[in-house]
């Protein structure tokens, strides 16, 4: 079973922009969530995560998110998009009792000048 | 100095040759972790550790096995590489403490078998 979704694997946005990835899990159990970015030819750097207590949470580089329990979902958000947030974010969750990190298929983020 | 660093960082190599891929941290955690990254899939696991004398199989661990040489090294090897093995391959690692699962990265290693 699919334990975390990411709707749209490209993103476009214009500089300034409002940025939304969204991002569903499924779980009966509110998980842990995580956004990684991955800019080109590097590895994946947390930008933000949601264990327990405030819903939104407050990432680097300006990006926050919102786990709302009652829609299943961690949308990432950045209210001005940068040239310089063009990569590839990634929504993981750990499911209660699980080991390790599912990741979800990536959203790649493009910013037009 | 990078926490976790990965060996080599590029590799070419031909069908039915044996690679290892290196793995090594100084971030002092227990956990290490084995992924391959393609594009649309995100990133599969493939092997975990949570101490040297601890392995599992992840998602997909068919043609790979891994060895966990200390706390601070965790070796991915092909026995015998197949061209859909071409892929972008990071290891990981995070803290066991209670509560704390977010996995730190290495820059990868690419691979690609021709």
């Amino acid at each position: 079973a699919q334990s975390v979704t990411q709707l749209g694997s490209h993103v476009s946005v214009s500089e300034g922009a409002l940025v939304l990835l969204r991002c569903n899990y499924s779980s009966s159990v509110p998980p842990y969530l995580f956004w990684y970015v991955q800019y080109p030819n590097q590895g994946l750097q947390l930008l933000l995560k949601y264990t327990t207590g405030a819903t939104l949470v407050k990432g680097i580089n300006g990006f926050e998110a919102e786990f709302k329990k009652s829609e299943t979902s961690f949308h990432l958000t950045k209210p001005s998009a940068h040239m310089s947030d063009a990569a590839e974010y990634f929504c993981a969750v750990r499911i209660t009792g699980a080991n390790n990190l599912f990741f979800g298929t990536g959203t790649r983020l493009t910013v037009i000048p | 100095d990078a926490d976790v660093t990965q060996t080599p960082r590029n590799r070419i190599t031909k069908t039915g040759k044996r690679i290892m891929l290196e793995c090594s941290q100084t971030k002092g955690h227990d956990r290490m972790y084995w992924y391959r990254q393609d594009p649309g899939l995100g990133l599969r696991l493939i092997y975990y550790s949570f101490d040297v004398k601890d392995i599992n199989k992840g998602e997909i661990s068919d043609g790979y096995s891994v060895s966990r040489q200390a706390q601070a090294k965790f070796s991915l090897s092909l026995e015998s590489a197949i061209p859909n093995q071409t892929a972008l391959y990071f290891c990981a690692t995070s803290d066991g403490l209670a509560g704390s699962y977010e996995q730190y990265f290495g820059p990868g290693t690419r691979l690609t078998v021709t």
